[in-house]
């Protein structure tokens, strides 16, 4: 079974309107999540990642995860998407006996206007 | 500071051929990761290199191998290329391993884009 799943490829969504990203993750996989993204031609960026303590996280730049034990989530949400969000977004999870970083397969957010 | 730089950006080969990539982690990061970055497979983990030791494998042939040298650089070698070893190779650097409460954030090279004729 996917240790992360993301379960959509794709997200389109228009400007200033509210997104979320959704993430489950298994068993095997350890309480430290995170979120990455992937501007076009780039390499991924650390958007946010829980650890510890709140299950509500934030980015700089507006995101928010929540961490849901009960239902193996941890979604990331945006009240008002900007064109510039748009990007492939990654959750991931520590597994492997906590060495391993294991990814989704990405959702592509598109933002249009 | 610089971040995680990898060469070539692009790399065109042939089946059969072998392929080398090369990876420079931030400077000060004792650990090195490699995915491959396949259309709609996501990101699948590599290898992992720690102070010159591999540390952990994912789920490839041995015809994917790496190491990783004194000053903690490290390179990847593909041998025998197939077809579907085309991809991006990303590398990632880290100053603790994803397991550990301080950290988890690995830094990412933009990659280098393999393709295999």
């Amino acid at each position: 079974a996917q240790s992360v799943t993301q379960l959509d490829s794709q997200v389109p969504v228009f400007e200033e309107a509210p997104v979320e990203l959704r993430c489950n993750y298994s068993s095997s996989v350890s309480v430290y999540l995170f979120w990455y993204v992937q501007y076009p031609n780039q390499g991924l960026q650390l958007l946010l990642k829980y650890l510890s303590g709140s299950t509500l996280v934030e980015s700089i730049n507006g995101f928010e995860a929540e961490f849901n034990k009960s239902q193996t989530s941890f979604h990331l949400r945006k009240p008002s998407v900007h064109i510039s969000d748009t990007a492939e977004y990654f959750c991931a999870g520590v597994t492997g006996g906590g060495n391993k970083l294991t990814f989704g397969t990405g959702t592509q957010l598109k933002v249009e206007l | 500071e610089a971040g995680v730089t990898q060469s070539p950006t692009h790399l065109i080969k042939t089946r059969g051929q072998q392929a080398t990539l090369r990876c420079s982690p931030i400077s000060g990061h004792t650990s090195v990761y490699w995915y491959q970055q396949a259309l709609g497979l996501g990101l699948q983990f590599l290898l992992w290199y720690d102070e010159g030791e591999e540390r952990n494998r994912g789920n490839f042939p041995p015809r994917f191998s790496g190491r990783q040298f004194p000053n903690y650089s490290s390179e990847l070698n593909v041998n025998a290329l197939e077809l579907e070893d085309s991809a991006l190779y990303l590398c990632a650097s880290s100053l603790d391993p994803p397991g550990t409460p301080n950290t988890g954030e690995l830094f990412f090279g933009e990659g280098s884009r393999l393709t295999v004729l």
